[in-house]
């Protein structure tokens, strides 16, 4: 079955970067967009960007144009996200998800358990 | 970007009650609108897409109307493990956006 299991929680300072991962399980890694989403505590949630692991083409949401880079091992159907000059409006959980298209429409049909990124001095 | 409008923010109701929640699009998207469920703790888990198309394994109790802008999830006869918070999704154009939530309590 489709499984999208995340690394661990983060404890991060102000102004350092953070790597998180998402391992792709039961489905061809390759064939399908990996979108990762934060939601803040008590918050709704934002899209961040997708990258197709296939070729690596990349999306992002204009808002996180400089702070999100996604990327994606396809030897270990890895995806990973990387967050830089960390601040504490980044602190949140942030989601991996597969994505698949109905006609018009992008949903996403799996997500992962979600990382606790904490950015604290 | 599309906005979405989710009402009620925070809705209780009774178990065996049906209940509506309603979610407004800045623009037409075309019945691209998708819904989840979200429980405390957890990865929302998807309940509708193409505004209508119930997700494999999601009981027949849901279900989704709309178009153009406006939409609608109706959740029928509400079970126990449906009290929880309900969010929209613009599943059109990028940048992706949902509503604000709609939080489903038990009265």
């Amino acid at each position: 079955q489709v499984q999208l299991q995340q690394s661990g929680a983060e404890l991060v300072k102000p102004g350092s970067s953070v790597k998180i991962s998402c391992k792709a399980s039961g489905y061809t890694f390759t064939s399908y967009d990996m979108h990762w989403i934060k939601q803040q505590p008590g918050n709704g949630l934002e899209w961040i960007g997708w990258i197709y692991p296939g070729n690596g083409n990349t999306k992002y949401n204009q808002k996180f144009n400089g702070k999100a880079t996604l990327t994606a091992d396809k030897s270990s159907s890895t995806a990973y996200m990387q967050l830089s000059s960390l601040t504490s409006e980044d602190s949140a959980v942030y989601f991996c998800a597969r994505s698949r298209d109905y006609g018009y429409t992008h949903y996403f049909d799996y997500w992962g358990q979600g990382v606790m990124v904490t950015v604290s001095s | 970007d599309i906005q979405m409008t989710q009402s009620p923010t925070s809705l209780a109701a009774s178990v065996g009650e049906s209940v509506t929640i309603t979610c407004l699009a800045s623009e037409d998207i075309y019945g691209s609108l998708v819904w989840y469920q979200q429980k405390p703790g957890k990865s929302p888990q998807l309940l509708i897409y193409g505004a209508t198309i119930l997700e494999d394994g999601i009981p027949s109790r849901f279900s989704g109307s709309g178009s153009d802008t406006q939409y609608s999830l109706k959740i029928n006869s509400l079970q126990p493990e449906d009290f929880a918070s309900y969010y929209c999704q613009n599943g059109l154009s990028t940048p992706y956006t949902f509503g604000a939530g709609t939080k489903l309590e038990l009265k």
